[in-house]
């Protein structure tokens, strides 16, 4: 089964802030995706890639960059982070096109704290 | 853009209860439909996809259907158990979209020994 490793899984910073959540992946998928999950929106797609340099945009873009570096390791960055971003961060990976097959593997989520 | 629509935040039944689960979607695309599982501590993970040539999908007990006239699909399993709390989510695929799934809002399940 894909693995997914997200770190930190908790982060407390204040409005402002600079953060960067990272996720790595072991099984080679092309395709990796961050998500936001806050209760009542279920997840949210804030960005995602299909590869090393590639970047797309989600459905929640505004106030988050992302960079895919290699094809294990992509990193969510808030570069003026808001109280707003307070939530539960999710990576995942799938090896095929996301909807069609439906198969994303998640990491265990990491929670931000803006204060 | 997609949209997916969870009408029951949270549902709360006894053990061997039957439960249904239902969403409504939309979309100008070519649909594909998934229902994905988080346990407490836990990522979402794939429960079962709805395929869109018989309308249905099972698994571990839990079967969905899917109606394309009112643009609904649902979650149902007969007799739920205690291990079964958790949230459930409806997930909406497009082939028009790429790899972006979209999920309803999910529906949190407790389930009462």
């Amino acid at each position: 089964e894909a693995a997914v490793t997200q770190s930190p899984r908790n982060k407390v910073t204040v409005t402002g802030g600079n953060v960067t959540l990272s996720c790595r992946q072991t099984n080679s998928h092309n395709y990796m995706y961050w998500y936001r999950q806050d209760t009542g929106h279920g997840l949210r797609l804030i960005h995602y890639s299909y590869g090393a340099g590639n970047l797309q945009i989600g459905d929640v873009p505004d106030g988050y960059k992302a960079t895919r570096t290699t094809q294990e390791d992509f990193f969510l960055l808030l570069e003026l982070a808001s109280p707003s971003q307070t939530s539960l961060y999710f990576c995942a990976s799938s090896d095929a096109l996301g909807g069609s097959t439906g198969q994303l593997y998640f990491g265990e989520g990491s929670k931000l704290t803006v204060l | 853009g997609n949209s997916v629509t969870q009408m029951q935040g949270q549902v709360t039944l006894s053990e061997e209860e039957f439960l249904f689960i239902n969403c409504t979607y939309s979309t100008t695309g070519y649909p594909t439909l998934f229902w994905y599982v988080q346990y407490p501590g836990e990522g979402p993970q794939l429960l079962l996809k709805v395929t869109t040539a018989n309308n249905k999908g099972s698994s571990r007990g839990f079967e969905a259907t899917y109606d394309k006239g009112t643009t609904s699909f649902h979650l149902q399993k007969a007799s739920v158990q205690e291990s079964d709390s958790a949230v459930y989510y409806c997930v909406l695929g497009d082939n028009n979209a790429g790899a972006k799934l979209t999920f309803g809002g999910g529906t949190r399940l407790t389930v009462r020994p």
